[in-house]
């Protein structure tokens, strides 16, 4: 079936360095691949989205490619802010059930 | 353009009680999502509407959850009776999904609300 799998633990880190969250899937057809950003007390909000191959999704400063040969879809940020404290979620989505598998999530914290 | 409304936003009730979640999707949206969500965990699906029609209810557990979209709009999620497992987030979702036999093989977007918080004592 189709999952993902996201790296273990939460993250914490200064502000200004560089963020990295580790993303990788399992799917059977063509997936499109998505990361939400859940701030705290908020719902989940589509931060970036890829929907083939080496395409490449971005917002807010955030990356992430879609890299088939590897089977994984990195979350990165040159330089985060406090604002980036969110909790981050990888999820895959296959057309035709429009059904998303999410990771587990990974806590970011940015310390000032 | 609002987004996806649900409430209540907390509720906390005692075991083998009911309690009914209400969400409405973003307007114009025809599918309708109920995911489950546990602490520390990412979201699951419950219930996927298109209009009035739920085209998968595969992982709602049947005896003790329902739900509905008369018109084809907002949406009920009903648990009876609650259980302690029930403690969770219930998020509602949306998307404006295209028609069958489009050639564009792209999952559509959904939209998150803020969730419903579920506490069963």
């Amino acid at each position: 079936g189709n999952s993902v799998t996201q790296m273990e633990g939460p993250v914490t880190l200064s502000e200004e360095a560089f963020l990295t969250i580790n993303c990788t899937y399992t799917a059977t057809g063509y997936p499109s691949l998505f990361w939400y950003v859940q701030y705290p007390g908020e719902g989940l909000q589509l931060l970036l989205k890829a929907t083939k191959a080496d395409d490449k999704g971005s917002n807010k400063g955030f990356e992430a490619t879609y890299r088939k040969e590897t089977t994984s879809f990195h979350l990165e940020k040159g330089s985060v802010q406090v604002s980036d404290s969110a909790v981050y979620f990888c999820a895959l989505g296959v057309y035709g059930n429009n059904r998303l598998a999410f990771g587990k999530g990974n806590q970011v914290v940015v310390i000032p | 353009e609002a987004g996806v409304v649900q409430s209540p936003r907390y509720k906390i009730i005692e075991k083998k009680q009911p309690v009914a979640f209400w969400c409405n999707p973003i307007s114009g949206h025809n599918t309708l999502y109920w995911y489950l969500q546990n602490l520390g965990q990412g979201p699951e699906l419950l219930i996927r509407y298109e209009n009035e029609e739920a085209v998968d209810d595969s992982q709602l557990p049947k005896d003790r959850f329902s739900a509905e979209r008369l018109k084809g709009v907002d949406s009920t999620l009903k648990i009876q009776p609650a259980e302690l497992g029930d403690s969770a987030v219930y998020l509602c979702a949306s998307s404006l999904s295209r028609g069958r036999g489009t050639n564009a093989m792209v999952l559509d977007t959904q939209y998150f609300g803020p969730g419903t918080r579920l506490t069963v004592l």
